[in-house]
């Protein structure tokens, strides 16, 4: 069972931010927050992960609260590109290799 | 850097064949992950290979099996394939230490007729 929530749909308009919340209340203390998206019919793209503190890199930014309760993914200018289905997954790096994949959030860019 | 590649693309068997789905992971990799993506459903964790061997499995019957060569190459087999067995296969890889990410490849599609 994913132990993550996040919103089913969210609109963005193109070259705006788009800020993906998830929450992940249970999250155990050597658990990793982790964003993928998904492009139709392609495989899942890793986008960042974190522990605790914000994390950044040339596609998105990772924003954590301080409790670790819920995250959330920016994506500073959004493209039409950026559409897509965007998950948030915990997991600790002794949990059997296995990502576990809600139903995430599907993003629409619009023009 | 060349990414994790799947051969085939798309495979069409029918029932009660066989079928082998093929991954190549990133190079440097040791960790190889397979999920499938039914329709209308989400990534099921399959199986995890490492150095060669079975680290772990989802909940799949036991005809759902694979292996992983000394390259870290890793194959697939799907016996007496069933009509819910179609699906996008994913395969996936990582370094072997702590918190590194998984990296996927696009997948194959296997239709079962």
């Amino acid at each position: 069972d994913a132990k993550t929530t996040q919103p089913t749909s969210m609109d963005c308009a193109e070259g705006r931010a788009a800020n993906l919340p998830c929450n992940h209340s249970t999250i155990s203390g050597n658990e990793y927050v982790y964003w993928y998206r998904q492009i139709h019919s392609q495989g899942p793209q890793y986008i960042i992960h974190g522990l605790k503190n914000n994390e950044t890199n040339e596609m998105a930014s990772l924003i954590i609260t301080e409790d670790r309760k819920s995250s959330t993914l920016i994506l500073p200018h959004a493209t039409l590109r950026d559409t897509a289905v965007y998950y948030c997954i915990v997991r600790a790096y002794n949990q059997g290799g296995k990502l576990i994949f809600g139903q995430g959030t599907e993003l629409s860019v619009k023009p | 850097e060349a990414g994790v590649t799947q051969s085939p693309t798309h495979l069409i068997k029918t029932r009660g064949q066989q079928a082998t789905l093929r991954c190549s992971p990133i190079s440097g990799h040791t960790s190889v992950y397979w999920y499938q993506q039914a329709l209308g459903l989400g990534l099921q964790f399959l199986l995890w290979y490492d150095e060669g061997e079975e680290r772990n499995r989802g909940n799949f019957p036991p005809r759902f099996s694979g292996r992983q060569f000394p390259n870290y190459s890793s194959e697939l087999n799907v016996n007496a394939l069933e009509l819910e067995d179609s699906a996008l296969y994913l395969c996936a890889s990582s370094l072997r230490t702590g918190s590194q990410p998984q990296h996927f490849g696009d997948g194959t599609r296997l239709s079962i007729l």
